[in-house]
């Protein structure tokens, strides 16, 4: 498995703000992602956050409003721009190891409220 | 109908009991099969993988596919209060590369004392 970080872990922010979301993991790992979870609903996938290049959105998800990076094997941030009470929520990124199977490890996520 | 459905509970059981927690979903090709535990504000914790059909035993644990009816199931034996937590199961068409994970909504469970 491996240890995956996330800061900040909660944050309340106001309309109109960006928040970025920052993800560590302990060793290389070949796939991030980062996840949507809001009250009663399924975790949804925003984006594979692809290290060296352009993320690679979700049908629904766009770079304008959810830029991703990934500048090496163990980090990647989220930013969640121009907020709305629409996208308060859980964000969480996880991992895929690599050589193995598609499992994921998540991280502790972060709860975003936006007034 | 979407594509895995998962009764969100919540679920009271007293201590002690077994706990079913199920998944229904309607993609045949999905192969890969997981259940992780979430405990509130923390992230999800991956307790089960299993491939196709059959069973799959970890401690109090039980996992179990099957794939004629689409249906999938995590048993809980002795269940404790440390088990109250909500349960998300996941699956995938494939297991090299990356393949998406669709996940339930999740089965909250409540065990008391």
């Amino acid at each position: 498995s491996a240890v995956i970080s996330q800061k900040p872990s909660r944050d309340i922010c106001q309309r109109g703000t960006s928040l970025t979301i920052q993800c560590q993991v302990d060793s290389q790992v070949t796939m991030m992602f980062w996840y949507r979870q809001q009250p009663g609903q399924s975790l949804t996938l925003i984006a594979t956050a692809n290290q060296g290049s352009e993320a690679t959105y979700e049908s629904g998800f766009v770079i304008d409003k959810f830029p991703i990076s990934r500048p090496n094997l163990t980090f990647s941030t989220l930013t969640v721009s121009n907020m709305s009470p629409e996208d308060s929520s859980i964000y969480l990124c996880s991992v895929q190891l690599a050589g193995g199977t598609d499992t994921q490890y998540f991280g502790p996520g972060t709860r975003l409220t936006v007034l | 109908q979407k594509e895995v459905e998962q009764d969100p509970g919540p679920l009271s059981v007293p201590e002690g009991a077994i706990v079913s927690l199920n998944c229904t979903y309607s993609n045949s090709a999905f192969q890969y099969f997981m259940w992780y535990r979430q405990y509130s504000r923390k992230g999800p914790e991956l307790l089960m993988y299993t491939y196709s059909s059959g069973n799959k035993e970890d401690g109090r644990f039980t996992a179990q596919v099957d794939k004629s009816s689409k249906y999938i199931s995590l048993f809980i034996r002795d269940s404790q209060p440390s088990d109250s937590a909500t349960y998300l199961c996941a699956m995938s068409v494939g297991n090299t590369g990356f393949q998406k994970l669709v996940f339930g909504t999740g089965t909250r469970l409540l065990v008391s004392p």
